[in-house]
């Protein structure tokens, strides 16, 4: 069975850093694009980047961009996001995304930034 | 940036009904759509792709349609289970950007 399981989420103070993973099993992972995506509390859904199968093309929403670096490591089936100069409205749970156009979703991991 | 707008953004149906929800692009984005579905709690999931291609899984009492400009998503019986927020998304042109939803609950 496919499996995302997210981990990294928590609480950060404003301007802090964190790193979010997701582990993937059950799929053939270096074929896939990948993805991140949250949603903030009582807010829609935000796609946030995705990372091609090479993780030679990146791309990424304007809010975060210069602050958050999408990877992988194919070796290990990993997936990760570097979250740095956190905001407030950077509060949301974190998806790990399989494809480039959000195919299938983990469950997400809960960041919070508050002081 | 696309924005895409969604309507209504909420509606109040029996189970049985058909229900219809209709996404808009600002603009045109051929057939990169996608249609989700969100539970309180829980992950989304994809329930179409291509704008009209169902997700491996997923009944047949969800369809989609559209290209261009206007989309529709249509559960033609609704079920208990489908009470949710559907979402669209649209994968043209980045940043990619999801509409702001639409809230199914019970009449």
């Amino acid at each position: 069975d496919v499996q995302l399981v997210e981990s990294g989420g928590g609480l950060v103070q404003p301007g802090g850093s964190l790193r979010l993973s997701c582990a993937a099993s059950g799929f053939s992972f270096s074929s896939y694009w990948m993805s991140w995506a949250r949603r903030a509390p009582g807010k829609g859904l935000e796609w946030v980047a995705n990372i091609k199968q090479d993780g030679g093309d990146k791309n990424y929403v304007d809010s975060v961009k210069g602050r958050f670096t999408i990877s992988r490591d194919n070796a290990k089936d990993s997936l990760y996001l570097q979250m740095s100069s956190l905001r407030v409205e950077d509060t949301a749970v974190y998806y790990c995304v399989i494809g480039g156009h959000l195919d299938n979703w983990g469950q997400g991991t809960l960041v919070t930034v508050s002081s | 940036d696309i924005q895409m707008t969604q309507s209504p953004s909420s509606l109040s149906a029996s189970v049985g009904d058909r229900v219809t929800i209709t996404c808009r692009a600002s603009q045109a984005i051929r057939n990169e759509l996608g249609w989700f579905q969100q539970k309180p709690g829980k992950a989304p999931k994809r329930l179409i792709y291509g704008a009209s291609t169902l997700q491996g899984g997923v009944p047949s009492r969800f369809s989609g349609s559209g290209s261009g400009t206007e989309f529709t998503l249509t559960i033609s019986s609704l079920q208990p289970e489908d009470f949710a927020t559907y979402y669209c998304l649209q994968h043209n042109t980045y940043p990619f950007t999801f509409g702001p939803g639409t809230k199914v609950d019970i009449k």
